[in-house]
């Protein structure tokens, strides 16, 4: 089926572990986004790439890097996680950046830091 | 500042009810206004787009609102089931930014 795939769906670190979320999307997608959702605060944007070969920052970029690898993959990375990145995390892709076409989101990762 | 209020924060009703959900927003420039629907523990999922000119737009029992001149929309629902409880996030489009700015969301339970 088309459409965002992120990896892992679960998964527990320790704080100063270091961890990799992966995102592939198939519909041929020019932008790609990750964000994290807490309760109470809405969904917020760590980073985007709005084609291949570009990266910026979003609203909550400290503590995060990514990459966009290829066309299809934009992975996410937390070096050394801290309690504070507990959250859900969403990958999301568009074709474009401000048209109507909306985004298509992953299931979601739920990562949880002790 | 570019923002998007949601309200209510929750909301439980009795399946067979209809309800409406607002969002405000203070988003300049405009492009677009979305309506997304969020299962527990799935990703958001489009319902609706409106774009500038569009007053009213309907997708089964959903129908959203939109007025620009107040930076208002809602997302009413008929005849509620319940398979619609869940979480909507209303997210606006800044015109030519490539900003993308959301909701908090409403968080919509149904009961029997």
């Amino acid at each position: 089926n088309a459409g965002v795939t992120q990896t892992p769906k679960f998964q527990v670190l320790k704080t100063g572990q270091s961890m990799t979320l992966q995102c592939a999307q198939d519909m041929n997608h020019n932008s790609m986004y990750w964000y994290r959702q807490d309760p109470g605060m809405g969904l917020r944007l760590i980073y985007y790439s709005a084609s291949e070969g570009t990266t910026d920052k979003g609203e909550v970029p400290n503590g995060y890097n990514v990459s966009r690898l290829n066309k299809r993959e934009f992975s996410l990375r937390l070096e050394s996680a801290a309690p504070s990145q507990t959250s859900v995390y969403f990958c999301a892709s568009s074709h474009g950046g401000s048209g109507g076409d909306g985004y298509t989101f992953g299931s979601g990762t739920r990562l949880t830091v002790v | 500042k570019n923002q998007v209020e949601q309200s209510p924060q929750s909301l439980i009703i009795l399946e067979g009810k209809n309800c409406t959900l607002q969002c405000n927003y203070t988003v300049s420039p405009f492009s677009n206004l979305r309506w997304y629907k969020q299962d527990t523990g799935r990703g958001p999922v489009s319902l609706t787009i409106m774009t500038f000119s569009e007053n009213t737009k309907s997708n089964g029992r959903y129908t959203a609102t939109l007025d620009a001149d107040t930076k208002q929309s809602s997302l009413h629902i008929t005849a509620s089931q319940l398979s619609d409880s869940a979480s909507y996030i209303c997210v606006v489009t800044r015109y030519n930014f490539n900003k993308f700015y959301f909701g908090s969301g409403t968080k919509l339970n149904v009961k029997p």
